[in-house]
């Protein structure tokens, strides 16, 4: 596997259940983003990891709930969704935070909540 | 509040013309402004980057074009093939802040016509 690899890649959940999300990334990278992506909206930063430490967390509701279990593993755990809370979401790596570390991203997940 | 607005949402070029790709921002604290590209079933990807020191910036077919007084900059891909056909999405960001945020546009779908 190379880069930002992201399993599922698609995802079905009734508004009760509880899934996660995995991201892995295989650059060697310290840090690693979540994003949601919807139709006609702006991509939205949800949460950042830098050295396995949450160090941005943009008010986010706390149905979604992120874990940094090492540099290389992200994941999004997710329970009693919305059905506003289907989107594309992606995970995202970077040597070093902030302005100019190019940020390398997955496929993304494409969650649909019923 | 959207930080960065893009235009137009949609634009259809025919093979071999230039694509122009327009953003505005208000905060005048940005000093990082990317594009990304991001093709259907992929995540987006790194395309140009400039920083407000320089009004041009030439990659290949692609040109960001930058104005800071007017706030506002452009992603012009001459020659523009099929194989371009993408949606393209500007960001902005803040160094100063030590902020790991990237503040994204909408995106513009671009479709290239043999």
């Amino acid at each position: 596997e190379t880069g930002v690899t992201q399993t599922p890649r698609h995802l079905v959940m009734g508004m009760t259940n509880k899934k996660s999300l995995k991201c892995e990334q295989h650059l060697g990278h310290n840090a690693m983003y979540w994003y949601k992506q919807s139709a006609k909206k702006p991509l939205e930063l949800m949460f950042v990891y830098s050295l396995e430490e949450r160090v941005e967390n943009n008010s986010v509701p706390s149905r979604f709930s992120p874990e940094c279990p090492n540099s290389s593993h992200l994941f999004l755990h997710l329970h009693t969704l919305q059905p506003e809370d289907s989107a594309l979401y992606l995970c995202a790596s970077s040597q070093g935070g902030g302005v100019g570390y190019e940020q390398y991203f997955g496929p993304g997940t494409r969650l649909t909540v019923t | 509040q959207q930080q960065v607005k893009q235009s137009p949402q949609s634009l259809i070029v025919q093979k071999g013309g230039i694509s122009i790709i327009n953003c505005a921002y208000e905060n005048t604290a940005f000093d990082y402004f990317p594009w990304y590209q991001q093709f259907p079933g992929k995540g987006p990807a790194l395309l140009i980057a400039i920083r407000p020191d320089v009004s041009e910036k030439k990659e290949g077919r692609f040109t960001i074009s930058f104005n800071k007084s007017a706030k506002q900059f452009s992603l012009h891909i001459m020659d523009s093939q099929p194989g371009d056909s993408a949606t393209y999405f500007c960001a902005a960001s803040n160094s100063g802040a030590g902020s790991y945020q990237l503040t994204f546009g909408k995106g513009t779908k671009l479709s290239v016509i043999p």
